[in-house]
């Protein structure tokens, strides 16, 4: 059964510093991976989909890369800002199941 | 932009009451997903459909049943509610295959008295 782990739970930085978040999972029998981000008693929001066909994938300040063969995908924030403080989650896709999630990194950027 | 609606967004009920929560979603999405999240921790998937008239039970046992009548809509409904319920509890959908990607709605928040 597919697990998940999110190093470091938690992460407090000032605002400016460039930051990345660390993803494992235990079974790369994937199609892709999805990062979210999830707001105090809100939804998530998708930031990044990577295809396991893909090594990277870009979003305005966000990049996401994918290592499939050793269980391992980064979220790299640049020039983390306030508003980028939530909960940010992976999710790695298999075939036959939902998405599997871990229980996230909740990042603090302060001003 | 991915359009999934949650109604409501806030509940608060007594023991014993039936509800059903909402969820819509505007795409014509094939796949729906319910997941349950406690304060602080992982999403579990509860129930999901991969279309109308199907539905299944997902990995975390739980005591709510749902229906798929229409494609868009996909219902979640507890019979008798209980202070165990109470928990945040998120919608989501996906189009045709395992490579696409998949939106969440905003959630509806219950707690049982």
């Amino acid at each position: 059964k597919q697990e998940v782990t999110q190093i470091p739970a938690a992460l407090s930085v000032p605002e400016g510093e460039n930051l990345v978040l660390n993803c494992s999972f235990t079974d790369s029998a994937i199609y892709n991976l999805q990062w979210f981000r999830q707001d105090p008693g809100k939804g998530l929001t998708s930031l990044l989909l990577i295809q396991s066909s893909q090594r990277e994938q870009t979003s305005g300040r966000l990049n996401a890369s994918l290592d499939k063969s050793s269980g391992r995908s980064t979220l790299y924030i640049a020039a983390s800002q306030p508003g980028d403080s939530a909960t940010y989650l992976c999710a790695p896709n298999q075939a036959g199941t939902a998405l599997i999630f871990g229980k996230g990194t909740t990042l603090s950027v302060s001003s | 932009e991915a359009d999934i609606y949650q109604t409501p967004r806030y509940l608060v009920i007594g023991t014993g009451k039936k509800i059903t929560l909402e969820c819509s979603q505007t795409m014509g999405h094939d796949k729906m997903y319910w997941y349950q999240q406690d304060p602080g921790m992982e999403l579990h998937l509860i129930h999901y459909s991969y279309g109308v008239n199907s539905t299944e039970k997902g990995d975390l046992s739980s005591e709510s049943t749902v229906s798929r009548i229409r494609t868009e809509h996909f219902p979640l409904t507890l019979e008798s509610a209980r202070p165990s319920h109470t928990s945040q509890y998120l919608c989501a959908s996906r189009s045709g295959g395992y490579y696409n990607e998949q939106f969440f709605g905003p959630g509806t928040r219950l707690t049982v008295l």
